[in-house]
């Protein structure tokens, strides 16, 4: 079975330092892993997706996230957080061959001035 | 191009009375889906559509919940009789069939129904 565990449920960083959001997953076989973000009141928008591609997969607003399989890990980064950064965070895990995504339970990102 | 649009965006009703949301996909994309987000946690399917058919709707209570996409394009959630417990913001989605058969199709959220039961 699959699952995502998000640690932490709210993270803080100061504006300009380095933003770190862990997702460890569970699949049985080589997975599809997302990153999204929900800003308050709206709906969720894709960041990154890895596809068993590059493992260092390069999403929107500067994020990025390397997928390690010896850690079954899928942690998101940014160098340098910027105040529009502060949202929800959702790692999100899906089967090859089917169409279900299992969301984790979200981080929320607060950026300090 | 015009994102996932759903209505009501707010909707408080009192327990036992029954309430629908609706749905208008991405033009051309066949596939919708239905998600429940409960309060601090993340999105659950209740149901999927491929263009009218209902594939997957194994998490959908279906004593009752229902829910319709008639022409393959929008569709409509219902609840009735609504319970204290089914507050929560009631998400919608679609996509289309990737280019690239190695990649999944990217879903694509509207803003959300966000029901209080009272």
């Amino acid at each position: 079975a699959q699952s995502v565990t998000q640690l932490g449920s709210h993270v803080s960083v100061s504006e300009g330092a380095l933003v770190l959001l862990r997702c460890n997953y569970s699949s049985s076989v080589p997975p599809y892993l997302f990153w999204y973000v929900q800003y308050p009141n709206q709906g969720l928008q894709l960041l990154l997706k890895y596809t068993s591609a590059a493992t260092l997969v390069k999403g929107i607003n500067g994020f990025e996230a390397e997928f390690k399989k010896s850690e079954t890990s899928f942690h998101l980064t940014k160098p340098s957080a910027h105040m529009s950064d502060a949202a929800e965070y959702f790692c999100a895990v899906r089967h090859s061959s089917a169409s279900k995504i299992i969301f984790g339970s979200g981080t929320r990102l607060s950026i300090r001035p | 191009e015009a994102g996932v649009v759903q209505s009501p965006r707010y909707k408080i009703i009192e327990k036992k009375q029954p309430v629908a949301f609706w749905c208008n996909p991405i033009s051309g994309h066949n596939t919708l889906y239905w998600y429940r987000q409960n309060l601090g946690q993340g999105p659950e399917l209740l149901i999927r559509y491929e263009n009218e058919e209902a594939v997957d709707d194994s998490q959908l209570p279906k004593d009752r919940f229902s829910a319709e996409r008639l022409k393959g394009v929008d569709s409509t959630l219902k609840i009735q009789p609504a319970e204290l417990g089914d507050s929560a913001v009631y998400l919608c989605a679609s996509s289309s069939k990737s280019r690239d058969s190695y990649s999944p199709d990217t879903q694509y959220f509207g803003p959300g129904t966000r029901l209080t039961v009272l």
